[in-house]
């Protein structure tokens, strides 16, 4: 069983619309969970991260931890076409190792 | 400014050549990274310098060798690869290793071709 399971989509949905993202992880020892976004072909860019459980907004994206449940999500609200690229979940275990999802591609048409 | 450069763009390769990638960047940081991505799949990691010295190796074969010839820069030497590494090599940096977070900002990557 991988360590961060996550849906690799395609995830396709109308500009405007919430985008839903999610992972789950297998390993309580995680503290700090990262999202990545990655455009086609580009190196991946640090877009939020949380500590522990709870949530944190930044603009349009709101990022949630519920380590009871070891679920991972991230919303995009008001998706934009420039939205479309692939996200991926990214807890660190305790030396600061990156443990990537699969990484949800996501599509936002106009 | 977080940003992290990485030479060539691209490289193509024969499987008896040697080549040199390279990753610089301007932030301070003390730790720096490279990982290997295959399309369709996350990135892995490879290797991670921590205050200029090699502090994890995920055993990766020794045709892969790399250097931090100081804080600010990371050379990956590469000799008698073979087509299956092929690939986007991505480096990557953070302020250091003696941290509960790091946040690793990544560069656009040098996508490798092996023939």
């Amino acid at each position: 069983q991988k360590e961060v399971e996550q849906d690799p989509g395609p995830l396709s949905v109308p500009e405007g619309a919430i985008v839903s993202l999610n992972c789950t992880y297998s390993n309580s020892a995680f503290q700090y969970f990262m999202w990545y976004r990655q455009y086609s072909r580009k190196g991946p860019e640090l877009l939020m991260y949380t500590y522990s459980s709870g949530n944190k907004e930044d603009g349009r994206f709101t990022a949630q931890v519920d380590k009871s449940s070891k679920y991972i999500s991230l919303f995009i609200r008001d998706s934009q076409p420039s939205d479309s690229a692939t996200y991926l979940c990214a807890p660190t275990d305790s030396w600061g190792k990156l443990q990537f999802g699969a990484g949800t591609q996501v599509v936002v048409t106009p | 400014d977080t940003e992290v450069t990485q030479t060539p763009k691209h490289l193509v390769m024969g499987m008896t050549n040697k080549k040199s990638l390279k990753c610089e960047q301007h932030m301070g940081h003390r730790a720096m990274y490279w990982y290997k991505q295959k399309a369709k799949k996350p990135p892995e990691l490879m290797f991670v310098y921590s205050y200029e010295k090699l502090s994890i190796n995920e055993s990766v074969p020794s045709r892969f060798s790399p250097e931090c010839p100081n804080s600010s820069l990371l050379n990956l030497h590469l000799h008698a690869l073979q087509p299956e590494d092929s690939a986007l090599y991505l480096c990557a940096s953070s302020q250091d290793t003696d941290r509960e977070v790091y946040e690793q900002y990544f560069g656009p990557g040098t996508r490798l071709t092996v023939t």
